[in-house]
């Protein structure tokens, strides 16, 4: 059973406004969690991260919530740009290993 | 820097074939990883080396072996290929075990393309 899921396979967003890609997790003793951004042809790179004891996390245009009480972590993107488009992995930590969900393609439109 | 890089880039073999992916990194990390993306499942980790000298098991390491050879290099090795085994493959390599720190994270490489006919 998957332990960290993202539900929507694809997003479509109109350039400059927000993208919101979701991830649900179900094991409580994950202490951190990741976002990864990945183009086709290339591996994973990192993007931004929580720690299991904030709530929020901001980068630039990239802001990660975490609702520990939900299980639920969320990325929003805010201008979305048309570089943006790509495959977006939530993960989670275990010990030593990450966790990954199936990902989520973002299309940012022009 | 050239960060992680993998060879070979694709590869196609036939059932029962063995081969060796090969992964190296040139920032001095302790721990790398081993990962299979398929469809629908996201990355799943194979093994794991957190040290030189060592390797652990992931969610999905039957039908492969590792070797960490010396610190840049970790090897991923298919003794008998299956069809199932048809993936994109990642390495990565991190700082600390892990790579989940604040600081800290784990940076991939470009991939293998596999497909066992």
């Amino acid at each position: 059973d998957q332990q960290v899921k993202q539900n929507s396979p694809s997003l479509s967003v109109q350039e400059g406004r927000i993208s919101i890609l979701n991830c649900d997790y179900t094991n409580s003793m994950f202490d951190y969690f990741l976002w990864y951004k990945k183009y086709p042809a290339e591996g994973p790179t990192f993007l931004i991260s929580i720690s299991s004891i904030k709530d929020k996390n901001e980068d630039g245009r990239f802001t990660v919530f975490l609702n520990k009480s939900a299980k639920h972590l969320s990325l929003h993107i805010v201008p979305s740009q048309p570089g943006d488009s790509a495959v977006y992995f939530c993960a989670a930590s275990e010990g030593n290993k990450l966790v990954f969900g199936a990902g989520t393609i973002l299309r940012v439109k022009s | 820097n050239a960060g992680v890089t993998q060879t070979p880039k694709f590869q196609v073999l036939k059932t029962g074939q063995s081969m060796t992916l090969q992964c190296a990194q040139d920032m001095n990390h302790n721990s790398m990883y081993w990962y299979r993306q398929d469809p629908g499942m996201g990355l799943r980790l194979i093994y794991y080396s957190a040290s030189e000298g060592t390797t652990d098991k992931g969610e999905v390491p039957n039908g492969y072996n590792v070797s960490r050879l010396n610190k840049r290099e970790f090897s991923l090795r298919l003794e008998s290929a299956a069809p199932s085994q048809t993936s994109v493959y990642f390495c990565a390599s991190s700082q600390l075990a892990g790579g989940t720190s604040t600081l800290d994270t784990q940076y991939f490489g470009p991939g293998t393309r596999l497909t066992v006919l």
